[in-house]
């Protein structure tokens, strides 16, 4: 059974401070992605990584950093949190299993992130 | 870039009847379409998934259409149950990325 954690289901940070967002998966999985859920707006990718220290950005990256230093951990990075980031974020993972071959995302509970 | 529009935002369909959501995508690269149910304060989670070489796949009440012509495709589910109410995503690759639909908010009335 796979398993994605992430580090808090509740944050609130106050404008200005850096935010680390961690998220573990237990599963081996190649592909891990953060995205941001916002009410009417879907599910919208910020970044993803497909390997150890390889990352991509996605659709919205901009205030927003990652790092991946081993395959089963994958952080997201507030450089300076703003109030328009306030949003409920969500890891996910997938295994990879072979060129174009795409597989189901597992997803993390959800941090929501409120800034102050 | 692939673009996923889903219709419509909100449905509400009574106990028993059926429910249809739609969508739309713009890269005609895309090959996997995905549909992911989000009950309230969950995680989202797979319930079906359709690839280009078929046009249809079914699991018990829950179907999923793919017209590649068209670049549209549809999520059916019959006989709907209190425990369908939740918010459904549909997504279509892009590259090694999923981009998902904005998604329709699905409420079952007694």
């Amino acid at each position: 059974d796979v398993k994605v954690t992430q580090s808090s289901r509740y944050l609130v940070k106050r404008t200005g401070e850096k935010v680390f967002l961690e998220c573990v998966q237990d599963m081996d999985h190649e592909n891990m992605f953060w995205y941001r859920q916002d009410p009417g707006l879907g599910l919208r990718l910020i970044y993803f990584s497909y390997d150890v220290k390889m990352k991509e950005k996605g659709d919205i990256p901009e205030g927003y950093s990652v790092s991946r230093e081993k395959k089963e951990r994958f952080s997201l990075i507030l450089e300076s949190a703003s109030t328009n980031q306030t949003s409920m974020y969500l890891c996910a993972s997938t295994e990879i299993s072979g060129v174009g071959s795409y597989n189901e995302q597992f997803f993390g509970p959800g941090t929501r992130l409120t800034v102050l | 870039g692939e673009n996923v529009e889903q219709h419509p935002s909100t449905l509400s369909v009574q106990e028993g009847d059926s429910a249809v959501i739609k969508c739309t995508y713009s890269d005609s690269a895309s090959n996997y379409f995905p549909w992911y149910k989000q009950e309230l304060g969950k995680r989202p989670q797979l319930i079906i998934d359709i690839r280009s070489n078929v046009g249809e796949k079914k699991d018990q009440r829950i179907a999923v259409t793919l017209n590649k012509t068209a670049k549209h495709f549809s999520l059916h589910i019959t006989e709907t149950q209190p425990e369908d109410s939740a918010v459904y995503f549909c997504a279509a690759n892009r590259d090694d990325k999923i981009i998902f639909g904005k998604g329709t908010r699905l409420h079952i009335l007694p």
